[in-house]
């Protein structure tokens, strides 16, 4: 099955500065690749998606760059603010009837005031 | 609009003994999806229902835990007995896909976290 990978575990910033969390993923054939945000005490939450048919996507701060030949995926955020400390979680699928996500196992980013 | 309502939030049990959680996805979404997630890991799949039948449960460990999704809506989440292994946040999730090549965004509930002494 797919696995998907993350690094670094642990990311600290100042804040105003950039984040960037990297994922790969295994499976050739995945082809949605979604970023969730967890924080403390609460369920993930979908924050941006790309499917395999485009390189990049872009909503405000946030940002999603897509590399299928290398089968990687990344996350950015920029001008980064407090409230953008959380675990983030990258997730790789493909349309094979069931459509599993299969999660990676989190970045804590912190931003630091 | 209400999001995906879990209960119950916490709960301590022994080994061996039983445990059921329960989940109220949002209306209207045909997919609902039971993920477990140990402390420092993702969510992994433990079974995911279209209306009431299961598409996948193929991470579930049968012998168990069990799962129903009377009626189509709500849904029950069930471990008897349980290992201290099965120690975790429990979560629900909800979308509107119904299947097929688009997969959609997955709502999340707050989960329901389980310790097992």
């Amino acid at each position: 099955g797919e696995n998907v990978e993350q690094h670094p575990s642990t990311l600290s910033v100042q804040e105003g500065d950039s984040a960037v969390i990297k994922c790969t993923y295994s499976d050739s054939a995945s082809n949605y690749f979604p970023w969730y945000k967890q924080e403390l005490g609460k369920g993930p939450q979908l924050i941006i998606d790309i499917r395999s048919n485009v390189g990049e996507k872009k909503d405000q701060r946030i940002a999603v760059t897509l590399n299928k030949t290398a089968k990687h995926f990344s996350l950015h955020i920029t001008e980064t603010q407090p409230e953008d400390s959380a675990v983030y979680f990258c997730a790789a699928s493909h349309t094979d009837g069931n459509n599993r996500l299969a999660f990676g196992k989190g970045n804590q980013v912190v931003v630091i005031p | 609009e209400a999001g995906v309502a879990q209960s119950p939030r916490y709960k301590i049990i022994e080994k061996r003994q039983s445990v059921a959680f329960w989940c109220n996805p949002i209306s209207g979404h045909a997919t609902l999806y039971w993920y477990q997630q140990i402390l420092g890991q993702g969510p992994k799949l433990l079974i995911q229902f279209q209306n009431n039948g299961v598409v996948d449960d193929s991470q579930l460990p049968k012998d168990r835990f069990s799962a129903e999704r009377l009626k189509g809506v709500d849904s029950t989440l069930k471990i008897q007995p349980a290992k201290l292994e099965d120690s975790a946040v429990y979560l629900c999730a909800s979308s509107l896909s119904r299947g097929g090549s688009t997969i959609g965004e997955l709502f999340f509930g707050e989960g329901s976290r389980l310790t097992v002494l």
